[in-house]
């Protein structure tokens, strides 16, 4: 799996959108981008993953530059609750049991 | 559903003894894994399981065994507890279908004296 970059923390004003970077300059072409997070002393939590498009759900949306080689979370209205760890993970899609390679993550923390 | 859960949620144990993380889900998921967390760092893959019947060895699995005779159920047993078990240790569970989603249960806190 190729690695990721991350920065070790950020902070962002609630109510506001938070944008996390996350470079992955190997990564190959039938890799995927996921991001977990974890909320503290909780198991992580699924947010989002994209191959190449841009991706949207209910929690977040994942833009992913057209080299693939970095992509960024973006958090369109942050509230309090959604200070934790965030994780982005590139990997090969399939094989949900043999594992996600976890790194340090981004601690983002939002301001009241 | 209940999701993914786990029992204890804490545990002191002496270094020499044996005990088993429980590890229940009742989504009906093939695949379960068992991860520990180390403070200050990510999460490392011990064992995991394809299916009932099925399991393989992750990054850390030494000091640890798991079985899965049935899909609901992947206990993780410690054999002879060392210091260096001293970690958070997270299951998770995956549908075959969206194997790209893993549910993970609260954890236990597992500290060896």
């Amino acid at each position: 799996d190729a690695k990721t970059t991350q920065p070790p923390s950020m902070d962002c004003a609630e109510g506001r959108a938070a944008n996390l970077p996350c470079n992955h300059s190997t990564i190959s072409g039938n890799e995927y981008v996921y991001w977990y997070r974890q909320i503290h002393s909780q198991g992580p939590q699924y947010i989002i993953h994209g191959l190449k498009n841009n991706e949207t759900n209910e929690m977040a949306s994942l833009i992913i530059t057209e080299d693939r080689k970095s992509s960024t979370l973006i958090l369109p209205h942050a509230t309090l609750r959604d200070t934790a760890v965030y994780y982005c993970i590139v990997r090969v899609a399939g094989g949900g049991a043999d594992g996600l390679t976890f790194g340090k993550g981004t601690h983002l923390i939002i301001q009241p | 559903n209940a999701g993914v859960t786990q029992t204890p949620k804490f545990q002191v144990l002496k270094t020499g003894q044996s005990m088993t993380l429980q590890c229940a889900q009742d989504m009906n998921h093939e695949y379960m894994s068992w991860y520990r967390q180390d403070p200050g760092m990510g999460l490392r893959l011990i064992h995991y399981s394809v299916g009932a019947g099925i399991t393989d060895q992750g990054e850390v699995p030494n000091g640890y065994n798991v079985s899965r005779s049935t899909t609901e159920d992947f206990p993780l047993r410690l054999l002879s507890a060392a210091p260096s078990q001293t970690s958070v240790y997270f299951c998770a569970s995956t549908p075959l279908e969206n194997q790209e989603t893993q549910y993970f249960g609260p954890g236990t806190r597992l500290l060896v004296l």
